[in-house]
């Protein structure tokens, strides 16, 4: 089936460290994003991709960095420069359109920095 | 500053009832509205608006956007447990950008 597979669900982090959050995606879709969501907030843009090699920051790009070398995939790796990493993270991808459409969504991958 | 505020943030109501949750925006570029519905961790689309008086429907969910008024509502009507959700207010913004509200947690009691 077609979708977006995050990993891992869940990761424990130590202050300092760097980790890498997966997202590959076998939907053939051109743009990709990643969000952050904190309780009660509602989702906040991280990063986003249109095409393979390029990627812009969105609101909250800070501490976080990403690499876009194929089309299935878009790692995001939270930086120890990340003040508050602790959070629940949602990948999500699209295709290119010139009128924004549908998001589709990944389960999301839990980070809880100890 | 582009921003989307729901209200209510929070919402508790018995089963069969009727409910209506918020949505104004105030982006440029503003391309689409769309609601998302979260259960427990993916969101799923519900919805997509881009003109102004044209209710979209979907058994009992519907939704209308004004585009001179920058809102849109969602009502859901006959609610039933399964229901129970965040609410999330998306607006495209440009090309590709979506701007989202804080979302409203909808609790629907038996």
């Amino acid at each position: 089936d077609g979708g977006i597979t995050q990993s891992p669900k869940y990761l424990f982090r130590k202050e300092g460290q760097n980790v890498t959050l997966s997202c590959e995606q076998n939907l053939n879709h051109d743009a990709m994003y990643w969000y952050r969501q904190d309780p009660g907030q509602g989702l906040r843009l991280i990063y986003y991709s249109q095409i393979v090699n390029d990627f812009q920051k969105g609101d909250i790009a800070e501490g976080y960095s990403v690499s876009r070398e194929k089309k299935e995939s878009f790692p995001l790796t939270v930086t120890s420069a990340q003040k508050n990493p602790t959070a629940f993270y949602l990948c999500a991808s699209r295709k290119r359109e010139g009128h924004t459409g549908e998001l589709f969504f990944g389960e999301g991958s839990r980070l809880t920095v100890l | 500053e582009d921003k989307v505020v729901q209200s209510p943030l929070s919402l508790v109501v018995h089963e069969g009832d009727t409910v209506t949750l918020n949505c104004s925006y105030e982006v440029t570029n503003f391309r689409s509205l769309l609601w998302y519905k979260q259960e427990k961790k993916a969101p799923t689309f519900l919805f997509m608006l881009t003109s102004s008086g044209i209710e979209k429907k979907s058994g009992r969910l519907s939704s209308i956007l004004d585009k001179k008024e920058l809102f849109s509502i969602l009502n859901i009507t006959a609610t039933q447990t399964g229901d129970s959700a965040v609410y999330l207010c998306a607006v495209g913004q440009g090309a590709q950008k979506l701007v989202f509200g804080q979302g409203t947690r909808l609790t629907i009691n038996p």
